[in-house]
């Protein structure tokens, strides 16, 4: 079946850790997106790539980093700079054009 | 600007019409998007709408753009409980590395039996 999976759905980190959130797509999207979802303020922009080995910021971009490898990924690192990162994460993807978006499942994140 | 805004609450009895607002500000966008979230899941999409339409009807969905006031709705007939969710209004937006899509921060829809 063709879908987009985020991976893990939990995660944990711990204060000063660096961590990666999984996204992969078979849909042969070429266009893939990182948000932020926070309670009442709804979905932030994080990192946003069209195409492979190039990606934008976003609205919400300092402390995170991201990869375009393969067309199939886009993963998100989360690192000891972004000051809250407590919050769910989700990834979308698309083909290119104004289609719209699949979203995955989300990742939880918590910092302990 | 970039901003999508939606009312963040709406409570209606189950069989009755919900219909959920959305004010953008960005003249561009060429496609406007309403998602579903379901509570710890991803967003589905719904429907969608071009901007050069001002209705479009999908079977208990219909959606509404006034492109002049940048206003966009949802309407939900014959609403159920399985409605309930978060709601949210979307824009798609030409830039200069791609498409970029903006979200409103969500109608959360209560339905009551």
């Amino acid at each position: 079946d063709g879908g987009i999976t985020q991976s893990p759905k939990y995660l944990f980190r711990k204060e000063g850790q660096n961590v990666t959130l999984s996204c992969e797509q078979n849909l042969n999207h070429d266009a893939m997106y990182w948000y932020r979802q926070d309670p009442g303020q709804g979905l932030r922009l994080i990192y946003y790539s069209q195409i492979v080995n190039d990606f934008q910021k976003g609205d919400i971009a300092e402390g995170y980093s991201v990869s375009r490898e393969k067309k199939e990924s886009f993963p998100l690192t989360v690192t000891s700079a972004q000051k809250n990162p407590t919050a769910f994460y989700l990834c979308a993807s698309s083909h290119s054009g104004n289609t719209e978006a699949f979203f995955g499942q989300g990742t939880r994140l918590t910092v302990v | 600007g970039e901003d999508v805004e939606q009312s963040l609450f709406l409570s209606v009895r189950e069989g009755d019409s919900s219909v959920i607002n959305c004010t953008y500000t960005d003249s561009s966008s060429t496609y406007l998007y309403w998602y579903k979230q379901e509570p710890g899941a991803g967003l589905q999409l719904l429907t969608y709408i071009f901007s050069n339409m001002d209705m479009k009807q999908d079977q208990r969905l219909t959606v509404l753009l006034n492109k002049k006031d940048k206003h966009l709705s949802l309407r939900i007939a014959d609403t159920q409980t399985g409605d309930s969710a978060i709601y949210f209004c979307a824009e798609s937006l030409r830039r200069e590395y791609g498409n970029k899509l903006v979200f409103g921060a969500g109608t959360i829809l209560r339905v009551k039996s």
